[in-house]
């Protein structure tokens, strides 16, 4: 079990749909994060939240928007995905400068399939 | 690149073997870090090590770092089946970025 929890855990959205995957995490983590991740690659980052502040945006399409309503929870908003998209979106958390002296704790993952 | 890469890609032992991995690098981190991954779950921290420190053992783990030759070696004594997943190396940039790139992983499977 991880400490990071994200759902849906699977969702299949239209490219015309809006939908949005959760992560919630109860670590007192100040940094959060969301990663994509496609078969048989590596995870890549998306977005980086620091003391609820947007630190990181790796030049994410627009289509994809992250919120970050409180230290807890961490949102990302999907509207008109691509079938490209498709793939396991990771979200992360640890505390800040993370990786200093503190590891990434991840969720299990919300498989995205877009149609 | 900032991102690691891991050697070999795939490995395949027995029970009971060690399992070496390595991974190469070729900007200035200010730690690296190894993960694993079972297959469609998320990933799970395994050790961190800094720059200054050179080995880190944890359990059946034992970590190396080499700053100069920017490579790093994980090993893994006395496997087990349970040790059958995905491990990627990761890389803390200097500079006091959050961002943390992953390697391109590799493959263990463990034979009982």
């Amino acid at each position: 079990d991880t400490e990071v929890t994200q759902t849906p855990k699977h969702l299949v959205m239209g490219m015309t749909n809006k939908k949005s995957l959760k992560c919630e995490q109860h670590m007192g983590h100040r940094a959060m994060y969301w990663y994509k991740q496609k078969a048989k690659k590596p995870p890549e980052l998306m977005f980086v939240y620091s003391y609820e502040k947007l630190s990181i945006n790796e030049s994410v399409p627009s289509r994809f928007s992250p919120e970050c309503p409180n230290s807890s929870l961490l949102n990302l908003h999907l509207h008109a995905l691509q079938p490209e998209d498709s793939a396991l979106y990771l979200c992360a958390s640890s505390q800040p400068r993370g990786g200093h002296n503190s590891p990434l704790h991840f969720g299990n993952g919300t498989r995205l399939t877009v149609t | 690149s900032q991102q690691g890469e891991e050697d070999p890609q795939a490995l395949s032992i027995q029970e009971g073997e060690n399992a070496t991995m390595n991974c190469s690098y070729k900007t200035s981190i200010n730690n690296l870090q190894w993960y694993r991954q079972n297959s469609g779950r998320g990933l799970v921290h395994l050790i961190l090590i800094r720059s200054n420190e050179r080995e880190k053992h944890s359990g059946r783990l034992r970590v190396t770092l080499d700053t100069s030759k920017k490579s790093s070696s994980l090993l893994i004594t006395a496997s087990r089946a349970a040790d059958t997943a995905s491990y990627f190396c990761a890389l803390l940039l200097q500079g006091g970025s959050e961002k943390l790139v992953f390697g391109k992983g590799m493959k263990l499977t463990v034979n009982p």
